[in-house]
C-alpha cells in the first residue's frame, strides 16, 4: 500500500537557521498539506497546496514559511529563520481529490535550540 | 468557528472489552466530514474511520464503528474486542468544504492486558 514519506525524521537546528522539511506524497495525490503538532497540543493546519499554488493557509503560516513542489514529486516546507516556538512535529498529508481523505506521513520532529 | 471537543483526556479498557470515545463538535455547516485518527507512540497519524455528514448510516471499519448523531453534533468511536495494538492517542477531527482539518485535543487510550 502506498504511503506518504517524510525526511528527515528528526531535524535539530539553531534558532535563526533555515530548515527545509521534505515530503514525498502518494503518487496519484494532487492536493498537499502541512500540519504541525507542538508537543502536548493539538494538531494544527498550516497550509494546503494544489496545482502549484497555495489554496488555503492558517494564521500560523506567516512570511517565515513557504511551500513548493520543485520537481513534481517532493513537497517541501521551508522555515526561513527558525524560532524556538517552531519546535514541533510537522506532518505532511495528501489527498487525491479536494474532498478525499487526507493521508498523513510519519512526521518530522523539528527541534530548534 | 468550528470546534472539536474531546472531553476524555485518557481512558483505559481491558483487552478484549469494548470502549467508546466521545467527541462533540460545533458547526453551522450542513455538509462536512468527520474523522477519527489514531496516533500511536510512533506519532504517525493513521486514519481509523471517516463519516460524511450527509450519510445517515454510521460508518464501520472492522472492529471500529461510530455513533454519528448529527442533530446532537456528536461523533463517538466504539472499539470492539480491544487489542494491545489499539493503545494510542485518538483524535476526533472535522472538515468542512475547506481543506483544513480541525482536530480535537485527543484521548489517550490505554489497553490493560
Amino acid at each position: 500500500e502506498p504511503e506518504v514519506t517524510q525526511t528527515p525524521s528528526h531535524q535539530v537546528t539553531q534558532m535563526g537557521q533555515e530548515v527545509i522539511l521534505r515530503c514525498v506524497p502518494i503518487s496519484n495525490h494532487l492536493y498537499f498539506y502541512w500540519y504541525r503538532q507542538i508537543l502536548g497540543q493539538k494538531v494544527e493546519f498550516l497550509v494546503s497546496f494544489y496545482n502549484n499554488e497555495i489554496s488555503e493557509k492558517s494564521e500560523i503560516f506567516d512570511d517565515q514559511f513557504s511551500v513548493e513542489r520543485p520537481d513534481g514529486s517532493n513537497f517541501t516546507l521551508k522555515i526561513r529563520s527558525t524560532k524556538l516556538e517552531d519546535s514541533a512535529m510537522y506532518f505532511c498529508a495528501g489527498s487525491g481529490g479536494s474532498t478525499d481523505t487526507q493521508y498523513f506521513g510519519p512526521g518530522t520532529r523539528l527541534t530548534v535550540l | 468557528a468550528q470546534t472539536v471537543t474531546q472531553s476524555q483526556p485518557e481512558m483505559s479498557v481491558q483487552e478484549a472489552e469494548t470502549v467508546t470515545l466521545s467527541c462533540t463538535y460545533d458547526t453551522s455547516e450542513s455538509d462536512y466530514y468527520l474523522f477519527w485518527y489514531k496516533q500511536p507512540p510512533s506519532r504517525q497519524m493513521i486514519l481509523v474511520i471517516r463519516q460524511e455528514a450527509y450519510k445517515q448510516q454510521n460508518a464501520t471499519e472492522n472492529r471500529f464503528s461510530v455513533n454519528f448523531q448529527k442533530a446532537a453534533k456528536s461523533f463517538s468511536l466504539k472499539i470492539s474486542d480491544s487489542q494491545l495494538g489499539d493503545a494510542a492517542m485518538y483524535f476526533c477531527a472535522y472538515r468542512s468544504y475547506l481543506f483544513e482539518i480541525i482536530f480535537g485535543k485527543g484521548t489517550r487510550l490505554h489497553i490493560l492486558p
